[in-house]
């Protein structure tokens, strides 16, 4: 069965620094790979995807991630913070076969400071 | 605009009553999902559908029970709530994978605001 570890479960970083949240998932296969965000009070919303191709993936909100199948991970970077990133952030992988159901992180909770 | 929309946003209810959460979705998509969300836990979940009327057990089911008589209503019922069963509950959704092309054979789940419940 596919598993994620989120290593780091708070985070906080300064409005402006660059920013990376760390990711590790077990799957034997190729996985699909997802990052979604949480903004307070609120449900998630996906940030960015990995199934194929290139392994560095583009999302929204200025966000990157980059697989690294030698390293089993899937970190998500921002170069420049905004105060509106402060949430909790989910790591996520798919396993082939199934019926969608993916398997999420415990989640890196990030404070932005001014 | 998408939209996955959860009966309410807070309950309280008491140990031991019958408890409905209700999720609709505007999207016409075929699966739905019920998750609980605990600090320190992440998502976990509950239960699936990918169909009307068709249901899969999740990670966590105990304790749970669903319902899809329509494609865009997803149910899910505490039969008899118990303290630790107070958790945040979050509905998604999400379409059938393209069959062919290099579409990535996952989709996006859509998520509902999700639900607050309290069990005393």
């Amino acid at each position: 069965a596919q598993s994620v570890t989120q290593p780091d479960i708070h985070i906080t970083v300064s409005e402006g620094a660059s920013l990376e949240l760390r990711c590790n998932y077990s799957y034997g296969a190729t996985p699909y790979l997802f990052w979604y965000v949480q903004s307070p009070g609120q449900g998630l919303q996906l940030l960015l995807k990995y199934f194929s191709g290139d392994t560095l993936v583009q999302g929204i909100k200025g966000f990157e991630a980059e697989f690294k199948r030698s390293q089993s991970s899937f970190n998500l970077r921002k170069p420049s913070v905004h105060w509106s990133d402060a949430a909790e952030y989910f790591c996520a992988v798919g396993a082939s076969g199934g019926y969608q159901k993916v398997t999420f992180g415990t989640g890196t909770k990030l404070q932005v400071i001014p | 605009d998408v939209k996955v929309t959860q009966s309410s946003r807070y309950l309280v209810k008491r140990t031991g009553e019958k408890v409905f959460l209700e999720c609709v979705q505007d999207m016409d998509h075929e699966n739905m999902f019920w998750y609980r969300q605990d600090p320190g836990l992440g998502l976990r979940l509950i239960y699936f559908s990918y169909d009307v009327k068709m249901k899969e057990k999740g990670d966590i089911p105990e304790g749970y029970s669903v319902s899809r008589e329509k494609k865009e209503r997803f149910s899910l019922i505490l039969e008899s709530a118990s303290t630790n069963q107070t958790s945040m509950y979050l509905c998604a959704s999400s379409p059938l994978p393209k069959r062919e092309g290099r579409d990535s054979p996952y989709n996006e789940q859509f998520f509902g605001p999700g639900t607050r419940l309290t069990v005393l």
